[in-house]
């Protein structure tokens, strides 16, 4: 158990759909990072926030967007779902930013599925 | 980002010692290199990370080449518990975020 919480653990939705996914880090840690991970893509990074700040934006789309909370908590929003958004969306955690200190926390992930 | 290569698969013997290595040949000064490893369903998870030194935990060893263009990742008696993908990373002191490249598949046989 990482101690990284993501529910709901899956989700089945209709195209143009919206959903919310949640993620509540480690007691302490300040950054929250959301990947996605589709089959033919991998594990690729999406966003990351630090204390309520967005940090740093990878690849992730318009139609998508995230905030971190003021009890650290965070959501992630996808919007106008399509079939290709079908995908586990992981959230880690991790105590800070700036200097790295090596370790991520992984949730289970969420498993979103699109029809 | 740095890329890294690793094989695709790799296969072992149960309680037999692992080697996976990792090429990195454009690595900067100021990059630390990370191995995670995700087990079937699961998010990744941390195994263990280093700059120059060879670095060992409770979970595996990491040997790190003097010009730091590779490394090796080295699971000292392999269980059925560590078949993963396992997953060399470069990272920089200066961020936080990983990026994940493929992977090897490593398979533990019995």
């Amino acid at each position: 158990d990482s101690g990284v919480t993501q529910t709901p653990k899956h989700l089945i939705t209709a195209t143009g759909q919206r959903v919310t996914l949640r993620c509540s880090p480690r007691s302490g840690d300040l950054s929250v990072y959301w990947y996605q991970q589709s089959l033919d893509q991998g594990l690729q990074f999406l966003i990351q926030y630090y204390n309520g700040e967005e940090r740093a934006k990878g690849n992730i789309l318009e139609r998508f967007s995230a905030q971190q909370f003021p009890d650290l908590h965070s959501e992630l929003n996808l919007s106008s779902l399509e079939l290709g958004d079908s995908a586990l969306y992981f959230c880690a955690s991790s105590r800070r930013t700036g200097t790295y200190t090596g370790e991520l926390f992984f949730g289970e992930g969420s498993r979103l599925t699109v029809l | 980002d740095a890329k890294t290569t690793q094989p695709n698969s790799m296969e072992s013997n149960e309680e037999e010692p692992v080697h996976l290595p990792c090429n990195h040949s454009t690595i900067s000064g100021t990059d630390y290199i990370h191995w995670y490893r995700q087990l079937p369903s699961q998010g990744p998870e941390y195994v263990i990370h280093g700059l120059t030194s060879n670095v060992n935990n409770r979970m595996a060893s990491l040997a790190i080449a003097e010009d730091r263009k590779s490394s090796t990742l080295i699971l000292h008696r392999a269980t059925l518990r560590d078949a993963a993908v396992y997953y060399c990373i470069l990272g920089e002191t200066s961020g936080s975020r990983l990026t994940f490249g493929e992977g090897t598949q490593l398979t533990v046989n019995p």
